[in-house]
């Protein structure tokens, strides 16, 4: 199994600003996931960060304002960018293929 | 429809209760995967199952690839057990869908 650590845990940010959520994994990972889950909601998927080039986004999402690194098979990040009330969710990476080991995620409140 | 449907979404029940959480989904895998989400937010892997049965101390997961089924059991249910479950499905490049969760609250 895979122990990944995500940060921070938390976060209250002015509207505007930018976040930048950290996950570092304890083994070299083909595939690492980042996930939205509004209050309420189930997870969806924002985008699959891949080592050595950009990110695969989903429907919905755009890299202006999700951007992700993913230096390299241990690490990504993900900004969220120009933030607004409606970004208020818990974010959490994951690794994979195949697996479902999940950060401790990342519960953000834009105010 | 989902992909990928649990129910019930919400489930009260008194500490010691027997608990079953259902799952179906509707296209072909090759695993399924149980998860427990704290308020906290975290998500904690239960169970990864592509057949049969497993179990896990008080926890209990079956799966029916036939009939696209899978459950969640929970023997001597606890408070501490109070969570949100959900169940996940490896789809499209092994990305994962989940099921929409189901609220646990065990009552002492």
């Amino acid at each position: 199994s895979a122990v990944i650590s995500q940060k921070p845990s938390r976060d209250i940010c002015q509207r505007g600003t930018s976040l930048t959520i950290q996950c570092q994994v304890d083994s070299q990972v083909t595939m690492m996931f980042w996930y939205r889950q509004q209050p309420g909601q189930s997870l969806t998927l924002i985008a699959t960060a891949n080592q050595g080039s950009e990110a695969t986004y989903e429907s919905g999402f755009v890299i202006d304002k999700f951007p992700i690194s993913r230096p390299n098979l241990t690490f990504s990040t993900l900004t969220v960018s120009n933030m607004s009330p409606e970004d208020s969710s818990i974010y959490l990476c994951s690794v994979g293929p195949g697996e479902a080991f999940f950060g401790q995620g990342t519960r953000l409140t834009v105010v | 429809k989902n992909e990928v449907e649990q129910s019930p979404q919400n489930l009260t029940a008194q500490e010691g209760e027997f608990i079953t959480i259902n799952c179906s989904y509707s296209v072909g895998i090759s695993a399924l995967h149980w998860l427990q989400q704290h308020p906290g937010g975290g998500i904690v892997s239960l169970f990864m199952l592509s057949s049969g049965k497993k179990k896990h101390g008080r926890l209990i997961a079956t799966i029916n690839i036939q009939e696209k089924h899978s459950s969640l059991h929970i023997t001597a249910s606890h408070p501490r057990d109070s969570a949100v479950y959900i169940c996940a499905v490896p789809l499209r490049a092994q990305k994962l869908v989940f099921g929409q969760g189901t609220r646990l609250t065990i009552n002492p």
